[in-house]
């Protein structure tokens, strides 16, 4: 159980298009998700906080109008990285909490690999 | 001071011996505690968690927590070489929704 699901696993765009990547929790509804990125050989850095039905939460430094997030259903979350540029190259990971495990535990998807060119 | 601290690393062991990560976190309202392991260049996957004082044990990993030293440990057993790989100590604090991730161990497991 608690699958979480990312789509695609990686991707190459030029610079200056968008890009969708999809988060799908497969056998758990998750109220809540979370965008990671990670540059090579660093920790994990929160991006948002993705609540199904409201808007997301942008930590701070994020900007909310280029990582555009979407949860519109309990097993779907989507980041749509805008205008991308070579500096936005980068893993971006989702999780989904499953509130409904014993442990309320978060679950990673298996990321994103984006190569801006 | 960073809200949770982790040894970079790397940290070495033999084939078969005990590998120790330890994690200290600042705040005392923190309720959660997990332990994920991330191999290079793939997401991490959850070890382990524990929420109350003391020792939890899955198979050839022990969680240790002592909540008055604000600290948080890792035990590994008969260390295998895929083992090797990046450890993350993470800390929810009371209701909150986010895991607040430490820097990460780097363990090594050496023929």
């Amino acid at each position: 159980g608690a699958v979480v699901s990312q789509h695609p696993s990686w991707v190459i765009c030029k610079s200056g298009t968008s890009v969708k990547i999809e988060c799908r929790s497969l056998d758990f509804q998750a109220t809540t998700m979370f965008w990671y990125r990670q540059f090579p050989k660093q920790s994990l850095m929160l991006m948002a906080t993705s609540n199904e039905g409201s808007k997301a939460t942008y930590e701070q430094g994020v900007e909310k109008d280029k990582f555009l997030i979407n949860h519109a259903s309990l097993t779907l979350s989507t980041l749509t990285v805008t205008s991308a540029h070579p500096e936005d190259s980068s893993f971006y990971i989702c999780s989904a909490r499953d509130r409904t495990s014993a442990t309320d535990t978060q679950y990673f998807g298996p990321g994103t690999r984006l190569t801006v060119l | 001071q960073k809200e949770v601290e982790q040894n970079s690393g790397p940290l070495s062991v033999p084939e078969g011996a005990i590998a120790s990560l330890n994690c200290t976190y600042s705040d005392r309202g923190s309720q959660s505690f997990f332990w994920y392991r991330q191999y290079s260049g793939k997401s991490p996957e959850l070890i382990m968690s524990i929420y109350s004082n003391g020792d939890k044990e899955d198979g050839r990993f022990t969680a240790q927590l002592n909540k008055a030293s604000q600290y948080v440990s890792l035990l590994i057993r008969d260390s295998q070489p895929s083992d090797s790989a990046t450890y993350l100590c993470a800390v929810r604090t009371g209701g909150g929704n986010k895991l607040t991730f430490g820097t990460g161990t780097q363990l090594k497991v050496e023929l």
